[in-house]
């Protein structure tokens, strides 16, 4: 099956600090998603973004499906950015459901 | 607030007991997926149903069976159970049975004690 990778597996910053997290995949995909899980374990859907690039205030994703990869920018990070994002897709085909990445965890310091 | 409701939010039992894990989809949304999110495994695909029927099986193990109801919610039947089957069990929904985007209920947390 499909391969997810993401990078770094933990990323500490300082509160309004800039970061990039990456999520590499093994095979063409017809959706990728990334969520952020809080710290409750709800899973909140940040992007649905299987090509191109989007933003929603401070957060922003590309995707290079050519290049099976895409990456997760999160700019002047708060506390609240803290949690684990995860990167999963659904490989092109028949396959209907998401493989998940093992995730970032990301703590930002006050 | 993804739409997707899961019932009940928090379960303790012991082993060798059977419990029924509810979802209910957001309006409209015809699939329900399960996942499993234990410590050693990570997120993990279980089953998928569409408008009532049985789509997709991931690593749903025997004594774990689902079923999609008429009015599209979703019960997730966990029999035998062992200590290793704690974790968080959610239930996703989306429009059609390929996606595209599926969006996530809160989950439930088991604890087999």
């Amino acid at each position: 099956g499909i391969q997810v990778e993401q990078s770094p597996p933990d990323l500490i910053l300082q509160e309004g600090a800039n970061s990039t997290l990456r999520c590499n995949f093994s095979d063409s995909v017809n959706n990728l998603q990334w969520f952020h899980q809080n710290p409750w374990g709800q899973l909140i859907n940040l992007f649905y973004i299987p090509s191109g690039t989007k933003q929603n205030g401070r957060l922003s994703a590309t995707t290079v499906a050519t290049e099976r990869y895409s990456l997760l920018y999160i700019s002047s990070s708060q506390t609240t950015d803290s949690g684990v994002y995860f990167c999963a897709v659904i490989s092109s085909g028949s396959a209907r459901q998401l493989t998940f990445g093992s995730g970032t965890q990301l703590t930002v310091l006050p | 607030d993804s739409g997707v409701t899961q019932t009940p939010k928090h379960l303790i039992t012991a082993t060798g007991q059977r419990v029924t894990l509810r979802c209910s989809p957001r309006s409209g949304d015809l699939s329900v997926y399960w996942y499993q999110q234990s410590l050693d495994q990570g997120l993990q695909f279980l089953i998928q149903y569409y408008n009532g029927e049985e789509r997709a099986k991931g690593n749903i193990l025997e004594r774990f069976s689902a079923q999609q109801f008429p009015d599209l919610h979703s019960e997730l039947n966990l029999s035998s159970l062992e200590l290793g089957d704690s974790a968080l069990y959610f239930c996703a929904s989306s429009v059609i049975s390929s996606g595209p985007e599926q969006y996530f209920g809160p989950g439930t947390r088991l604890t087999v004690t």
